[in-house]
């Protein structure tokens, strides 16, 4: 079984410019949650998904980060504009639903912001 | 809110040797679940072991083990028999199970372990 795919890997950007990331979660998980890990630090929740709808975006900085779960499967993830303290790596995870704990995530993008 | 700690910024231990991995956390809450992910310089988090919070049987995977303390609010990781692919980042983590409301996962700051051939 694939796991959480996420693209791309790396992404070096200008400040002031556009980014997205994409986030395909394991097949049949309905959860889908985007992190935000600074460096030296432990991830942090950006916003959760179930199915389509965003239930918790109250870390989510809403005047330049958007996301998007259209049919309720893979997940985009947007900066515009991007800062230089938006350097971190971003990292996807999905889990079956809400009464299964576990978390399994992606390898994550790294973005550096110059 | 909760918070996680983890006071072990750096660990190291020999191959083949058992190292403990402390974790500890502040909650309010009575039913809760503990996690163990790993992280390798890939960057990818990878889960090593849960516990449940009711369970007074501490979680046992393999070589990985844990020591959950719950009055104490304490929740070590024991990995025995070391590897040199043990190597990594350590991050303890939190999740609210009463609370559907409630369900991001809480880190500590990681140890980053070290496996000395």
């Amino acid at each position: 079984e694939a796991g959480v795919v996420q693209s791309p890997r790396y992404k070096i950007i200008e400040k002031k410019q556009p980014v997205a990331f994409w986030c395909n979660p394991i097949s049949g998980h309905n959860t889908l949650y985007w992190y935000r890990q600074n460096l030296g630090q432990g991830p942090e929740l950006l916003i959760r998904y179930e199915n389509e709808e965003a239930v918790d975006d109250s870390q989510l900085p809403k005047d330049r980060f958007s996301a998007e779960r259209l049919k309720g499967v893979d997940s985009t993830l947007k900066i515009q504009p991007a800062e230089l303290g938006d350097s971190a790596v971003y990292l996807c995870a999905s889990s079956l639903g809400r009464t299964t704990p576990e978390q399994y995530f992606g390898p994550g993008t790294r973005l550096t912001v110059t | 809110a909760q918070t996680v700690t983890q006071s072990q910024p750096e660990m190291s231990v020999q191959e083949a040797e058992t190292v403990t991995l402390s974790c500890t956390y502040d909650t309010s809450e009575s039913d809760y679940y503990l996690f163990w992910y790993k992280q390798p310089p890939s960057r990818q988090m990878i889960l090593v072991i849960r516990q449940e919070a009711y369970k007074q049987q501490n979680a046992t995977e393999n070589r990985f083990s844990v020591n959950f303390q719950k009055a104490a609010k304490s929740f070590s990781l024991k990995i025995s028999d070391s590897q040199l692919g043990d190597a990594a980042m350590y991050f303890c983590a939190y999740r609210s199970a009463g609370n559907f409301g409630n369900e991001k996962l809480t880190f500590g700051t990681g140890t980053r372990l070290t496996i000395i051939p």
